[in-house]
């Protein structure tokens, strides 16, 4: 059962352009989320997150969007870059899993962007 | 700047040998974690360990089993390998459970 689903395996944006990058989660307890990238070959770098008491979370051309009716976050990336060219991976975890000391997260499947010149 | 290091970076095994991955890190971070990664999928979490002195399972602990050597190193072992173990193993580690988690650059394993 997967509780956290990018149901996009590829996504092509042509440079300077926006990308937007999707995710979708099952799981209510959910309420924290985190968007990592993954070059190949490298390990996945933290990229920006959010918390479900905010809707939007904005880190220079990374902007996060949580609707949490319809259980979806969405990454913006304005404008895109060649560099920004990998997989991109949404995580989430219950808070109350944090708070009492861990962080075990549940990945999606990853979205594979490539920025076109 | 070294981060979280993995050793071996590559490795194949037969069905039924034993295997230790290695984990360090050089940041001073309270937690680290074991994930895998399979085609298709997300990383799995295998197992955590919150702080020095304590590991508990994830996911998809079956068939693994792990160390806190020390704050620094935090090792996973295969005790018998299955091809289903065939997969790419990735550490991480971070300060605390509220802070985003580093990763190191994987193991890739095949077992045949």
């Amino acid at each position: 059962d997967q509780q956290v689903k990018q149901n996009s395996p590829s996504l092509s944006v042509q440079e300077g352009r926006i990308s937007i990058l999707n995710c979708d989660y099952t799981n209510s307890m959910f309420d924290y989320f985190l968007w990592y990238k993954k070059y190949p070959a490298e390990g996945p770098t933290f990229l920006i997150s959010i918390s479900s008491i905010k809707d939007k979370n904005e880190d220079g051309r990374f902007t996060v969007f949580l609707n949490k009716s319809a259980k979806h976050l969405s990454l913006h990336i304005v404008p895109s870059q060649p560099g920004d060219s990998a997989v991109y991976f949404c995580a989430a975890t219950p808070i109350i899993i944090i708070i009492q000391g861990a962080q075990k997260l549940v990945f999606g499947q990853g979205t594979r962007l490539t920025i076109n010149p | 700047n070294a981060g979280v290091t993995q050793t071996p970076k590559f490795q194949v095994l037969k069905t039924g040998q034993s295997m230790t991955l290695q984990c360090a890190q050089d940041m001073n971070h309270n937690s680290m974690y074991w994930y895998r990664q399979d085609p298709g999928m997300g990383l799995r979490l295998i197992y955590y360990s919150a702080s020095e002195g304590t590991t508990d399972k994830g996911e998809v602990p079956n068939g693994y089993n792990v160390s806190r050597l020390n704050k620094r190193e935090f090792s996973l072992r295969l005790e018998s390998a299955a091809p289903s173990q065939t997969s790419v193993y990735f550490c991480a580690s971070s300060q605390d459970s509220y802070q985003p988690q580093h990763f190191g650059d994987g193991t890739r394993l095949s077992i045949l």
